[in-house]
């Protein structure tokens, strides 16, 4: 089925140091969304990416889409201890796909 | 005000027992959505009501019963509870392109039912 690839699973860093987690897809997406879930939480919209190579920034967060509209990112700057939980990638299409998701845990 | 609600939000049980999540969205969205998060994290869409007419229905066993009464609300029956039913449950809202099926904007989720199964 249409699916998107998230990766990695995991991933611990240090405090200060940066993150990134990756999407991919095998099929050109329309769009894609990203979604933050905090440890116990529900996961809550961060953005929607529409265009090819469209970069847009929240704060410390950057978002792009890549030109062939089949892989996105997620990268943060200078991590923090609020940045932890999972972030998802989502096709909004169909079935509402979620990729599988990036826990990440900051060590103080 | 809470804009996607869903009860209970813990939920203990025995196999074999049958139990039901409620889950009511005022955002005025036309479409209501049933994920299961299992301990992996992983997030899997069961169902999709779109004003009131199923219109996702993934490969669920048939002990699940979605049910929904108005657009504003989705519940989830589930019969003869099995111990991998034990997940979080989470109802979401959002509008749907009729045209292109996708959702517009954002989902809403609500806050999630912890579903155990003993």
């Amino acid at each position: 089925g249409q699916q998107v690839m998230q990766i990695p699973q995991y991933q611990h860093v240090q405090e200060g140091e940066d993150f990134t987690t990756y999407c991919n897809s095998s099929t050109t997406l329309s769009n894609i969304q990203w979604y933050k879930q905090r440890p116990g939480g529900h996961p809550v919209f961060l953005i929607q990416l529409v265009k090819s190579g469209e970069v847009k920034k929240q704060k410390r967060l950057t978002f792009q889409f890549g030109e062939a509209k089949k892989n996105s990112s997620l990268h943060i700057t200078a991590t923090q201890t609020t940045d932890v939980g999972t972030y998802f990638c989502a096709r909004p299409s169909g079935k509402s796909t979620f990729g599988d998701g990036t826990t990440l845990t900051v060590k103080p | 005000d809470t804009a996607v609600s869903q009860t209970p939000k813990y939920l203990v049980t025995q196999m074999g027992n049958d139990k039901s999540i409620k889950c009511e969205q005022n955002l005025g969205h036309d479409t209501m959505y049933w994920y299961k998060q299992d301990s992996k994290k992983f997030l899997k869409i069961m169902f999709s009501y779109n004003n009131k007419e199923l219109i996702i229905n993934e490969t669920v066993p048939n002990r699940f019963s979605p049910k929904s009464p108005d657009k504003a609300h989705l519940n989830l029956h589930i019969n003869s509870l099995e111990l991998g039913d034990s997940a979080v449950y989470f109802c979401a809202s959002s509008h749907r392109n009729p045209r292109t099926l996708s959702h517009t904007g954002e989902l809403f989720f609500g806050e999630g039912s912890r579903l155990t199964v003993l």
